[in-house]
């Protein structure tokens, strides 16, 4: 079992929906919770942080970690074409490197 | 403006050749990383740094080298060792590595090996 699963996707949706995009963990020991978009041929950037459990909104994304079931995800409100990227989920113990998910492709359509 | 640079951004290769990736970052960072991104899978950690004169090997160091000479440059060099060198490779910094630190990514080297 990997340490981070992600779907890849791709996951086309229409202009203006709603998007969650998901990552499941196998390590309790995860304390910091990212989620970073890459656009294609680009350096991926960071979106969102959380440390441990709960909800932070920022706009039209928010992130939410439950520990408990080893879950996080990222919601994407009124999805726009420039939203189009990959999504990468990232997590980290407090003395450990940071691990990243495999990715899951979006594609926004107008 | 600050932020990271990674040159060549394409870069081709006969097989037995070395080649060595340039990374450099002007935000005054104290770790830097090199990671290596193939499709389907994340991105997998080479080698990482924390200061000047020091490195650790990741995950996947086997058929690489690197140098930290200086604070703003950690370059990479992929050896004839590497058995499928063919990737797209990042390289990032942060402040620090302890608890959580932001990592930037620079735009990437796409190598390609012929």
């Amino acid at each position: 079992q990997k340490e981070v699963e992600q779907d890849p996707g791709p996951l086309s949706v229409p202009e203006g929906a709603i998007v969650s995009l998901n990552c499941t963990y196998s390590n309790s020991a995860f304390q910091y919770f990212m989620w970073y978009r890459q656009y294609s041929r680009k350096g991926p950037e960071l979106l969102m942080y959380t440390y441990s459990s709960g909800n932070k909104e920022d706009g039209r994304f928010t992130a939410q970690v439950d520990k408990s079931s080893k879950y996080i995800s990222l919601f994407i409100r009124d999805s726009q074409p420039s939203d189009s990227a990959t999504y990468l989920c990232a997590m980290k113990t407090s003395y450990d490197k940071v691990i990243f998910g495999p990715g899951t492709s979006l594609s926004v359509i107008p | 403006d600050g932020g990271i640079t990674q040159s060549p951004k394409y870069l081709f290769r006969k097989e037995g050749q070395n080649v060595t990736l340039s990374c450099e970052q002007n935000l005054n960072h104290d770790a830097m990383y090199w990671y290596r991104q193939d499709p389907g899978q994340g991105l997998r950690l080479i080698y990482y740094s924390q200061i000047v004169n020091d490195f650790q090997k990741g995950d996947i160091a086997e058929g690489y080298s690197v140098s930290r000479e200086k604070k703003e440059s950690f370059p990479l060099t992929v050896t004839s060792a590497q058995k499928n060198p063919t990737a797209f490779y990042l390289c990032a910094s942060s402040s620090w590595t302890g608890s959580y630190n932001e990592q930037f990514f620079g735009p990437g080297t796409r190598l390609t090996v012929l």
